[in-house]
């Protein structure tokens, strides 16, 4: 099994909906995060926690809301979809040290038509 | 936070050592220098790291000049599976967060 998990693996949702994005881990760190990666781009900090009860902003968090329902768990919800958050999205792990490296999941693609 | 630069694109044949040379000349003295590779529709994988001279494991070699204004990672005799994107990341042990360029895209051709 993978060390980070993200359900789905693909989605296509209409404008508008609601839509949740779910990420597990099995790595027993307290902090995980929620990155977008556009074409050709690198990868953007969506939101961000230090362990269950801390939630952060990242650097393109409007029109996204996240919850750490466990230590293991952080899901992404985009509360009303727009065509430009058409992206894919990934979850990553890492310990206290970033330095020790981040571990990420294999993504979801998004596509909001 | 430091700045890097490094090559949008590179192309090697398989057998070949590719050397990937990243700029970041306002490195701090609490800085380390990052790795990560990236597959197409695959998260970034942390592949090496250092601080100064050089580093070597399984899969790469990381070479830093005394003054840390650069660094290349090495990959030894290359195969296709190492057509991926490459970024170099500068971060302090205390950073929370990655903050990644576009990356070199290398294209490992048989």
């Amino acid at each position: 099994d993978a060390d980070v998990t993200q359900t789905p693996r693909n989605r296509i949702t209409k404008t508008g909906k609601r839509i949740m994005l779910e990420c597990s881990q099995t790595k027993g760190h307290d902090r995980m995060y929620w990155y977008r990666q556009d074409p050709g781009l690198g990868l953007r900090l969506i939101y961000y926690s230090f362990d269950v009860k801390d939630i952060n902003k990242g650097e393109i968090s409007d029109g996204y809301s996240v919850s750490r329902q466990a230590q293991a768990k952080f899901s992404l919800s985009l509360e009303s979809a727009i065509p430009n958050q058409t992206a894919l999205y990934f979850c990553a792990t890492s310990g206290h040290r970033v330095t020790d490296g981040y571990t990420f999941g294999s993504g979801t693609r998004l596509t909001v038509v | 936070l430091a700045k890097t630069t490094q090559p949008i694109s590179m192309d090697s044949y398989e057998g070949q050592e590719v050397n990937i040379t990243c700029s970041h000349n306002n490195i701090a003295t609490n800085d380390y220098i990052t790795w990560y590779q990236q597959f197409p529709s695959q998260g970034p994988r942390f592949i090496i790291q250092g601080y100064k001279t050089k580093v070597t494991n399984e899969v790469a070699s990381l070479f830093i000049p005394a003054d840390r204004k650069s660094s290349t990672l090495s990959l030894p005799r290359v195969s296709l599976s190492d057509t991926a994107v490459y970024y170099c990341l500068v971060l302090m042990d205390s950073s929370y967060k990655l903050i990644f360029g576009s990356g070199t895209r290398l294209l490992v051709r048989p």
